[in-house]
């Protein structure tokens, strides 16, 4: 089993769409997460840091859930630019290493 | 804030020939930097990390012998790929560390012919 498992998707939504996805991970002990966008062809950037009580950025929500070891970014009001890959990131336990997601490739379409 | 740089952006080589990655933190000191390389459709997979002023640690099945890194300053990291060969064309990315977080470079990317 992978450490982080993401679906690769493309996930196709319309404009203004909401649209959600998940990532498991295998190490109960980890304690830090994040979500990294990726645009094709550039170097991943920081979309957010996931706390345990859940956090929202404007239209981006991040939820942990430790008894199922997930978590989720929901965006909402989909716009063109969302189009990318979102990378799961999760902290290797006891390391700063970081453990990415295969990633999921998100499409918003006019 | 937090800005890395990479140089080159890009790079062509012909097989067996060496080729120098570099990995610079702009506006602040990094004791640890982290080497990734990043293959098409696929995630980022880390190869190295970077300790400035000592040996750098390889993740199993990255051979050090091939991908020399050198931390000599607090800001800087080289990556260098010996006799590279197609196999080692890849994107590769740098990353330096501040708290938690990494910050990332742009990525070279390695076309070996």
């Amino acid at each position: 089993r992978k450490e982080v498992e993401q679906d690769p998707g493309p996930f196709n939504v319309p404009e203004g769409a909401t649209v959600a996805f998940n990532c498991t991970y295998s190490n109960s002990a980890s304690q830090s997460f994040f979500w990294y966008r990726q645009d094709c062809r550039k170097e991943p950037k920081l979309l957010m840091s996931v706390y345990s009580s859940g956090n929202e950025d404007g239209r981006f929500t991040a939820q942990l859930n430790r008894a199922s070891q997930y978590i989720s970014l929901l965006i909402r009001d989909s716009k063109l630019s969302d189009s990318a890959t979102y990378l799961c990131v999760v902290l290797k336990t006891g390391t700063y290493k970081y453990i990415f997601g295969t990633g999921t490739r998100l499409k918003v379409l006019a | 804030g937090a800005v890395v740089s990479q140089h080159p952006s890009w790079v062509i080589c012909k097989s067996g020939t060496s080729v120098k990655i570099e990995c610079r933190s702009l506006d602040f000191q990094a004791t640890t930097m982290f080497w990734y390389r990043q293959f098409p459709k696929q995630s980022l997979m880390l190869m190295a990390t970077s300790n400035e002023g000592s040996k750098a640690t390889y993740e199993q099945g990255v051979e050090k012998d091939k991908f020399l890194i050198n931390h000599a300053s607090l800001t800087l990291s080289t990556l260098t790929v010996t006799s590279a060969h197609p196999e080692d064309s890849s994107f590769y990315i740098c990353s330096a560390q501040q708290g938690y977080e990494q910050f990332f470079g742009p990525g070279t990317r390695l076309t070996v012919l």
